[in-house]
Parts: C-alpha cells; sequence; structure tokens
C-alpha cells in the first residue's frame, strides 16, 4: 500500500506554545487529507479535511484558529497547534487517499504523533 | 451524530480460537465499511473492507456485512497472541470515516 509519513513522531512543548506536525504522502499524490485525534482509549476523531490548495474543512467543535492546516502541495499538509495547552495533548493522526471523492477509496494512515504539552 | 458503536472489550480468546468482533452503525447511507487493527500507542492499519452485503474472506480474516441490520462484523480464525490489539470499525457514509471505539482482543497462549 502507500506510505504516508509524519514528523515528528513525538512532541513535548509547554503550555502556550506552538507545533507544528507534518504529513507526507510519499509515494503517491495525495489529493485529500485528513486528520484526526485520539485520546487514550478513546476513538479516533476526525479533526478536519484538507484539500490540497484549498481552506481545510474542520469538524463540529474544533477551532480553526487553533488547529491550522495547511495542504500546499499534493504531497504535504500540516497542522500547526497554536498556543497549545495541556488539553491538546494527543495522539494525532493524519492520513491521506490517492483518489479524489467517493466512499470507496482507502485511506492511507501515517504513523501518528505523539503531543504532551506540559 | 452518525453513530458506530461496538463493544470495548476486552474480549478473550484462547489461541486457536475464532474471535468475533462486532460493529453497529446508524447512518442507514452508509457505503463503505473497513476493519482496522491498532496496536497501543500506534497508529491504525487496514485489515479488510467490505461494499456488499454478504461474507469476505481474506486468509485468517472474514468480513460480514448486513446493510438490512447495520451490522458489520470480522472474524479472525486460529486467533494468535500476535493478534491482540485493538479492532477498530470504521464507516463510510460517503466522504470521511467514522471510527468506533474499538473493542479490545487479547489472545491467551
Amino acid at each position: 500500500g502507500a506510505v504516508v509519513s509524519q514528523h515528528p513522531s513525538w512532541v513535548i512543548c509547554k503550555s502556550g506554545t506552538s507545533v507544528k506536525i507534518e504529513c507526507r504522502s510519499l509515494d503517491f499524490q495525495a489529493t485529500t487529507m485528513f486528520w484526526y485525534r485520539q485520546f487514550p482509549k478513546q476513538s479516533l476523531m476526525l479533526m478536519a479535511t484538507s484539500n490540497e490548495g484549498s481552506k481545510a474543512t474542520y469538524e463540529q467543535g474544533v477551532e480553526k484558529d487553533k488547529f491550522l492546516i495547511n495542504h500546499a502541495s499534493l504531497t504535504l499538509s500540516t497542522l500547526t497547534v497554536t498556543s497549545a495547552h495541556p488539553e491538546d495533548s494527543s495522539f494525532y493522526i493524519c492520513s491521506a487517499r490517492d483518489a479524489p471523492g467517493g466512499p470507496y477509496n482507502e485511506q492511507f494512515f501515517g504513523p501518528g504523533t505523539r503531543l504532551t504539552v506540559l | 451524530q452518525k453513530e458506530v458503536e461496538q463493544n470495548s472489550g476486552p474480549l478473550s480468546v484462547p489461541e486457536g480460537a475464532i474471535a468475533s468482533l462486532n460493529c453497529t452503525y446508524s447512518d442507514r447511507g452508509s457505503q463503505s465499511f473497513f476493519w482496522y487493527r491498532q496496536y497501543s500507542g500506534k497508529s491504525p492499519e487496514l485489515i479488510m473492507f467490505i461494499y456488499s452485503n454478504g461474507d469476505k474472506e481474506d486468509g485468517r480474516f472474514t468480513a460480514q456485512l448486513n446493510k438490512a441490520s447495520q451490522y458489520v462484523s470480522l472474524l479472525i480464525r486460529d486467533s494468535q497472541p500476535s493478534d491482540s490489539a485493538t479492532y477498530l470499525c470504521a464507516v463510510n457514509p460517503g466522504y470521511a470515516l467514522n471510527f468506533g471505539k474499538g473493542t479490545s482482543l487479547l489472545v491467551t497462549p
């Protein structure tokens, strides 16, 4: 299957700082990338959907000014957690799809980024 | 809110037995269904997907879908200790995936 990478794999930061997480599709062009967040013993919750060259679509309850998403190329999307607080500590996972639209296209998941805010 | 429900478990089965994992969903418009396996601290990996009613087999895994009952299941035959993980059911009603909370499976030697 297609490969998606994330960087960094883990990050520890102080409260109030911003953290950027990168998601890259290594061997395919990702028309759509998704950002998920997973708290311990909880399911993956979709935060936003990102299409190359356009603004991200955020799920209800996700603050777009706090979680900045940029999808400037077909192989790279970034998630910036601005003014991070301890409650933002979570496992952030991106996924990418190599075909536009439709419910039958597989999503390929990155390895995730563990964010800890002190 | 479109719901995907799974029993959180843990489901404990002895090595070599069949593990049966179940999932129900609320959105009748859902068109594709996925089972992911997630080890602790790792991201999900796709095991199987199914689109049509009935059974789909892939090695030791069989996915079963019943759209009328809004029910999808995963059977794991000849369970191995390495199958111990959390299994996530995901449903796609048209664009993005909705995940259940997952069922924790423990295969005991």
